[in-house]
């Protein structure tokens, strides 16, 4: 069964770092671009975050740049998000997500975690 | 950024009632759309990937159509377990964004 498990979430002061985790199981992991996707209470779905299989190809959002890092251990099978000078808008939760890549190139995001949550407040 | 805009917000429906969701994205994304239902506490599921392939699993009461543009979510029988949050969602070109939400609730 392909699985994404999400953990690292937490209370944190703005101006604070935490690092997110996401392990997945159940298929070739290296072979994939992973995405982190957020959710603010009650609101709607942002993307955050791209890494290729190999790392080669970086992505992140405006609101994000500068201050998140995407990386990942294929070796283990994870996935990282290293957030740094949150702010209280940066409070959601936040999914690891694979991209699918279709015959004709479209992609899509399948599975997603449980997703883990990030709170920003003093 | 391409922005993708759904139509209704919310809506309420019946069991039984037929329900058409549309998307409108701000440029020509060709087939580049996929839909996800999201329930209370639970995280997105993808529903339809490249306008109108259904994923594996779901209920052929839902389907996707569209091109360019302008695309559409139908529910052709709404159950019970429907009742949720739906998303588009466009893979044309980086960063991938979703339409704010359409909420499905009862009648």
């Amino acid at each position: 069964e392909v699985q994404l498990v999400e953990s690292g979430g937490g209370l944190v002061k703005p101006g604070g770092s935490l690092r997110l985790s996401c392990a997945a199981s159940g298929f070739n992991f290296s072979t994939y671009t992973m995405n982190w996707v957020r959710q603010a209470p009650g609101k709607g779905l942002e993307w955050v975050s791209s890494i290729s299989g190999s790392s080669t190809y970086i992505k992140y959002a405006d609101s994000v740049k500068g201050r998140f890092i995407i990386s990942r251990d294929n070796a283990k099978n994870s996935l990282y998000l290293q957030m740094t000078r949150l702010r209280a808008e940066d409070t959601a939760v936040y999914y690891c997500a694979r991209m699918v890549v279709g015959p004709t190139s479209e992609d899509w995001f399948d599975p997603w975690g449980q997703g883990t949550l990030v709170s920003v407040s003093s | 950024d391409i922005q993708m805009t759904q139509s209704p917000s919310s809506l309420s429906a019946s069991v039984g009632d037929r329900v058409t969701i549309t998307c409108r994205a701000s440029q020509s994304i060709s087939s580049y759309v996929n839909w996800y239902q999201q329930k209370p506490g639970q995280a997105p599921k993808l529903l339809i990937y490249a306008v109108s392939s259904l994923q594996s699993g779901v209920p052929s009461r839902f389907s996707g159509s569209g091109s360019g543009k302008g695309f559409t979510l139908t529910i052709s029988s709404l159950q019970p377990e429907d009742f949720a949050t739906y998303y588009c969602q466009q893979s044309y070109k980086t960063p991938r964004t979703f339409g704010q939400g359409t909420k499905v609730d009862i009648k």
